[in-house]
C-alpha cells in the first residue's frame, strides 16, 4: 500500500494555459475523490468517480475543469483557459466502498500557481 | 449546500496542555472523519467515527461522535510542538459527498 500518489507536486502556470493533474489512488479503492483547497479553507467538494463512472460534480466547476478516471484506476484532473483564480491546491482522495465504512485517504496535493 | 461549523478558528496553548475542538454540521452524519493538515500537504487521517455515541482514541487523540449526530468533538491530550497544524472534521451527505469544515488551527508554544 503506496497510498494516493499526485503528480506533479507544484505547478506554475500562464493565464490561459491548459494543465493537467494526475492521481494514483490505494490499489483497489474504488471511489476517488477531487477536492480543491485555497488558503484558510478546508477542502471543497469538485468531484467524484466510482469505478470509472463520475458520479457528480460540484456546481461551482466551470465548464473549463474535467476529471476522468478511465479504466477505474489513476484519475487526471484538466483545467483548460487557467485564470489566476483557479491557483489553489487541488487535493485527490481515495477510499474503499462496499461492506466497509468509508474513510478517505489523501494525496500530498498538486499546488497550481496561475500567474 | 452543506454547512460544516468547525470551532475554535485557531487555538494558541501552552505544551503539555489539553485541547478540545468540535465540529456541527446542519444535517444529520452518519460518519464523521477527523483529519490533521500540515502547511503544503494533504491531510491525514487521525480518527473515523461510524455510530452515534461513539468514543474513539487514538493515541493522545480521542473523538466522540455526537449523540444527535450534528456534532463531533476531538481533544489532544498533553498536547506537544508537533500537534501544530489545522485539524479538519468530513462528513457525508445522503449520497456520501464528503464535506469538510473550515479548520482549526492549533498553535501550541514549547
Amino acid at each position: 500500500d503506496t497510498g494516493v500518489s499526485q503528480n506533479p507536486r507544484h505547478k506554475i502556470t500562464k493565464r490561459g494555459q491548459n494543465v493537467t493533474f494526475r492521481c494514483d489512488p490505494i490499489s483497489e479503492h474504488n471511489r476517488l475523490y477531487w477536492y480543491r483547497q485555497t488558503l484558510g479553507q478546508g477542502p471543497e467538494f469538485l468531484t467524484y468517480f466510482q469505478n470509472e463512472a463520475q458520479l457528480e460534480k460540484s456546481r461551482l466547476l466551470s465548464d473549463r475543469f474535467s476529471a476522468e478516471r478511465p479504466k477505474g484506476s489513476f484519475s487526471t484532473l484538466e483545467i483548460q483557459r487557467t485564470e489566476q483564480g483557479d491557483s489553489a491546491m487541488y487535493l485527490c482522495a481515495s477510499s474503499l466502498v462496499g461492506g466497509v465504512n468509508e474513510k478517505l485517504f489523501f494525496g500530498s496535493g498538486t499546488q497550481l500557481s496561475v500567474l | 449546500g452543506q454547512q460544516l461549523n468547525q470551532s475554535p478558528q485557531s487555538m494558541f496553548i501552552q505544551e503539555g496542555e489539553d485541547v478540545s475542538m468540535n465540529c456541527t454540521s446542519s444535517s444529520i452524519f452518519n460518519t464523521w472523519l477527523w483529519y490533521k493538515q500540515d502547511p503544503g500537504e494533504g491531510p491525514v487521517l487521525l480518527i473515523a467515527l461510524y455510530k452515534a455515541g461513539e468514543l474513539t482514541s487514538n493515541g493522545r487523540l480521542t473523538a466522540q461522535f455526537g449523540i444527535t449526530r450534528k456534532d463531533s468533538f476531538l481533544n489532544i491530550s498533553a498536547s506537544i510542538p508537533s500537534d501544530v497544524g489545522i485539524y479538519f472534521c468530513a462528513g457525508p451527505t445522503n449520497f456520501n459527498k464528503f464535506y469538510f469544515g473550515s479548520g482549526t488551527k492549533l498553535n501550541v508554544k514549547p
